[in-house]
């Protein structure tokens, strides 16, 4: 069975410093996965995916992800935050097969804060 | 994303009533999912539909009905409220590729409240 793993239910960072959020996967078949965010009041948008073409994925805003099948790991990273960065993060993960149901598993979410 | 809608945004509600919760898009997706989203939980898939006559239970459908009116509306109906089912709910759409690459986009969500 699939599942996801956030580190941290809350990260806190000031204005201008590195942003790291953690995820960890676990998948019996090559995975896919994705970053989502949502603001306050809004419903989830992606920042980005990881399809298998490249390791290193850029997304919205700034934000890059970078897959590591030895570590089983998806950390989100962007090198200065901003006060617009303020929201709640999720790391999801779909099984990486034809045929399947685009079905995706989430993790708990992580909730930024970015500090003046 | 303006292209999904959900109806109502909020509502409050009474133990052991029926309430039935919309979604409407106009991507021209086929597939379209039911998740419910608890503090600490992350979401979790309540149902899913790849087209019309192809619904399909998630991982938490106890207490959950579905609707898939056509292809462009999804109705879940909670056929007697009861308080652990309040949360944000929110509906969402996907092509119909094949493979677990597709993006999901997903509603404002609906914020139900059972007391």
């Amino acid at each position: 069975a699939q599942s996801v793993t956030q580190l941290g239910s809350h990260v806190s960072v000031s204005e201008g410093a590195l942003v790291l959020l953690r995820c960890n996967y676990s998948s019996s078949v090559p995975p896919y996965l994705f970053w989502y965010v949502q603001y306050p009041n809004q419903g989830l948008q992606l920042l980005l995916k990881y399809t298998s073409a490249a390791t290193l994925v850029k997304g919205i805003n700034g934000f890059e992800a970078e897959f590591k099948k030895s570590e089983t790991s998806f950390h989100l990273t962007k090198p200065s935050a901003h006060m617009s960065d303020a929201a709640e993060y999720f790391c999801a993960v779909s099984e990486g097969r034809s045929g399947n149901t685009g079905k995706l598993i989430f993790g708990q979410g992580t909730t930024l804060q970015v500090k003046p | 994303d303006a292209d999904v809608t959900q109806t109502p945004r909020n509502r409050i509600t009474k133990t052991g009533k029926r309430i039935m919760l919309e979604c409407s898009q106009t991507k021209g997706h086929d597939r379209m999912y039911w998740y419910r989203q608890d503090p600490g939980l992350g979401l979790r898939l309540i149902y899913y539909s790849f087209d019309v006559k192809d619904i399909n239970k998630g991982e938490i459908s106890d207490g959950y009905s579905v609707s898939r009116q056509a292809q462009a509306k999804f109705s879940l109906s909670l056929e007697s409220a009861i308080p652990n089912q309040t949360a944000l709910y929110f509906c969402a759409t996907s092509l119909a590729g094949g493979r677990g690459t597709d993006t999901q986009y997903f509603g404002p969500g609906t914020r139900l409240t059972v007391l």
